[in-house]
């Protein structure tokens, strides 16, 4: 069974600096994505970023990139600028891929609480 | 497009009633899942569907009832509440199952005394 694990249950950074959210996840699956999601105070549940395990290049969004190492099992993201707004709940996912079964069900981690600080 | 939507919002229960939660998304999207949020666990695959007429179970199923008999609704049932049940359930689409990714809804917080 795949799992995902976020270390670092809160986490603060100053507004306009960088931090580094860490996840790790464990699967025999050769064929998966990854996917970051943020949950701001009004609980809405926000796509971040997503990562296709088969693409060696690290996904990057605007201010929030990853760093994919598919041999050690990691992804994790990195916000660059941060900026009030990000203050969240970040959630790690893993999904298999479109021939693995149970295809589509995501698998999340724990969190991380993040405090952006003015 | 509205996205995905859950009706009510926010639901009090009583141990041993029953209830619907609704869900619908008007993206034409063959996968629907729903996911209940508890404090520090994450969130967890209770029921899923990968198209009109196609239910399957996820990692919490007891408890809860799933149909789909349309593409756009995904209702979920509880049959007879526990406050165990207490928590935040979400509900989610895709495009399609393997890799698209999924869009939630705004959450239904739902209390069992």
């Amino acid at each position: 069974a795949q799992t995902v694990t976020q270390s670092q249950p809160e986490m603060s950074v100053q507004e306009a600096e960088t931090v580094t959210l860490s996840c790790t996840y464990d699967t025999s699956e050769s064929n998966y994505y990854l996917f970051w999601y943020k949950q701001p105070p009004s609980r809405q549940m926000i796509l971040v970023i997503r990562q296709e395990a088969y693409k060696q290049q690290n996904a990057t969004e605007n201010r929030f990139s990853v760093n994919f190492q598919k041999a050690a099992k990691s992804f994790s993201l990195k916000i660059s600028d941060s900026q009030l707004g990000d203050t969240a709940m970040y959630f790690c996912a893993f999904m298999k891929g479109r021939y693995g079964g149970s295809q589509g069900n995501l698998i999340f981690g724990k969190g991380t609480k993040l405090s952006v600080k003015p | 497009n509205a996205g995905v939507t859950q009706t009510p919002k926010f639901q009090v229960l009583k141990t041993g009633q029953s209830m619907t939660l609704q869900c619908a998304q008007d993206m034409n999207h063959e996968y629907m899942s729903w996911y209940r949020q508890d404090p520090g666990m994450g969130l967890r695959l209770i029921h899923y569907s990968v198209g009109a007429g196609i239910t399957d179970q996820g990692e919490v199923p007891n408890g809860y009832n799933v149909s789909r008999s349309t593409t756009e609704d995904f209702p979920l049932r509880l049959l007879s509440a526990a406050p165990s049940q207490t928590s935040v359930y979400f509900c989610a689409s895709s495009l399609s199952a393997g890799g698209e990714t999924q869009y939630f809804g705004p959450g239904t917080r739902l209390l069992v005394l």
